[in-house]
Order: structure tokens, then C-alpha cells, then sequence
């Protein structure tokens, strides 16, 4: 059974358009998490929620918009691509915020052409 | 504002050996510390994660240290064999943010 997973797998897409991406734990974790990984392969967090609710939110554009129907899923909307946005994001979820151990999904692969 | 280091970049051995990665951090005020593979286009697995209060964890061939007031971890990995090939990454939380991650070091084991 996957703990964390991530639809799609892959993502390739025209800037321009707008695109979701889905991740789902079956941990029965409270907090989700969204984190970028640029093409260095440098880790960054964008956003966490704990029980529904944004509890972390980095500097990010607002063209990202995450949305979490219930604690778990957290899904990653993002509104007219840029060829920047082109990355690996990966979703994690832990049992609480901040100082438990984080699980990772296996990353969706975004490409804007 | 915290600052996570990974020394080396990148590391090549030769199978059987024992090995030692090295990760600090420039602030102290941490929750844990979070050992992680990645192998290549895949997802992050955790290895091993050392509490604050805590010195050091082991799994298997794995240990892994923690020197919260000097601002460092190892990750010490015994018999190294080609299995272990990937990129190792070292995480440390702290009050009001997530993981912050280091830039990783990429072990490869020759057979």
C-alpha cells in the first residue's frame, strides 16, 4: 500500500495553462506538505496544512494555490505555467506539524514548454 | 535564518568501504534532524531521524550523529556496497517552518 502518492507521475504542459496536481496519504497524518525541487535539485518548501488549515506559506506566487478538501489530500493548483516552473514537486505528509518525521510521495515531474 | 551544508558534493568508493557524510547546520534551535536517500527521478525515502534530545540513531549498516550545540550530523555507513548508490540528503526542522533541506551528497559504490 502507497503511503503517499502523487497524480500524475509526469506533467508536461504549454505556459500559459493552467494545471492541478493531486497527492493523497493514507497514514492518517494531520499535517501535508508541498515542496519544489528546482533543476539543481535544491529541496524548498512552498506550503504545509495542518488538519485543513495553511499553517506555512513561503514566498511563493500567487499563481500556486494549494487547496486541502480533507486532511488526506492537499492538491497543488497552479494558474498560467511559466517555463520556471518547470520542477519535481513532491508531497509529504507527517503525524503533526513541525518536529515529526515527514513522508515523502514520489514527486511529479512538471515540464513547461 | 537556518543554513544547511553537505560535505562532500559528491563521493566515489570503492565497494566494502566505510563511509562518512557530514551535514551542519547554522542554527541550533531544531526540533530534529532527518537523514534521507533519493535515487534518481525518484520519491525521497527516510532514513533516519534524530530527535534533538537525542545523540544518535542506527538502522541496519546506518548510524547517524547528532552534535546539536556544534551545528553538526554524520551519517556513517558501514560496508558500503553499489546498492547504496544515490543521493544522500540531510533535513532539519524547527518551530514555524518545514524541512530545510541541504544540497546532498551523491555517493557512488563501485563494484
Amino acid at each position: 500500500d502507497t503511503a503517499v502518492s502523487q497524480t500524475p507521475k509526469y506533467l508536461v504542459t504549454q505556459m500559459g495553462n493552467d494545471k492541478s496536481i493531486k497527492c493523497e496519504q493514507n497514514l492518517g497524518h494531520d499535517t501535508m506538505y508541498w515542496y519544489k525541487q528546482d533543476s539543481k535539485k535544491f529541496l524548498k518548501i512552498m506550503f504545509s496544512y495542518n488538519n485543513k488549515e495553511l499553517i506555512i506559506n513561503e514566498t511563493v506566487p500567487n499563481r500556486f494555490s494549494p487547496k486541502s478538501p480533507d486532511k488526506a489530500h492537499l492538491n497543488l493548483h497552479i494558474n498560467s505555467l511559466e517555463l520556471g516552473d518547470s520542477a519535481v514537486y513532491f508531497c509529504a505528509s507527517s503525524l503533526g506539524p513541525y518536529s515529526y518525521e515527514q513522508y515523502f510521495g514520489p514527486g511529479t515531474r512538471l515540464t513547461v514548454t | 535564518k537556518q543554513e544547511v551544508t553537505q560535505i562532500p558534493a559528491a563521493l566515489s568508493v570503492p565497494e566494502g568501504e566505510n563511509l562518512v557524510l557530514n551535514c551542519s547546520f547554522t542554527d541550533s534551535a531544531i526540533y530534529n534532524l532527518q537523514w534521507f536517500r533519493q535515487d534518481p527521478g525518484k520519491g525521497l525515502t527516510s532514513l533516519l531521524l534524530i530527535q534533538s534530545s537525542q545523540r544518535e540513531q542506527t538502522s541496519g549498516r546506518l548510524n547517524a550523529s547528532l552534535d546539536k550545540s556544534s551545528g553538526r550530523s554524520t551519517l556513517y555507513i558501514a560496508a558500503s556496497q553499489p546498492g547504496d548508490s544515490a543521493t544522500y540528503l540531510c533535513a532539519v526542522s524547527q518551530a514555524g517552518t518545514a524541512l530545510i533541506f541541504g544540497k546532498g551528497t551523491t555517493l557512488s559504490v563501485s563494484s
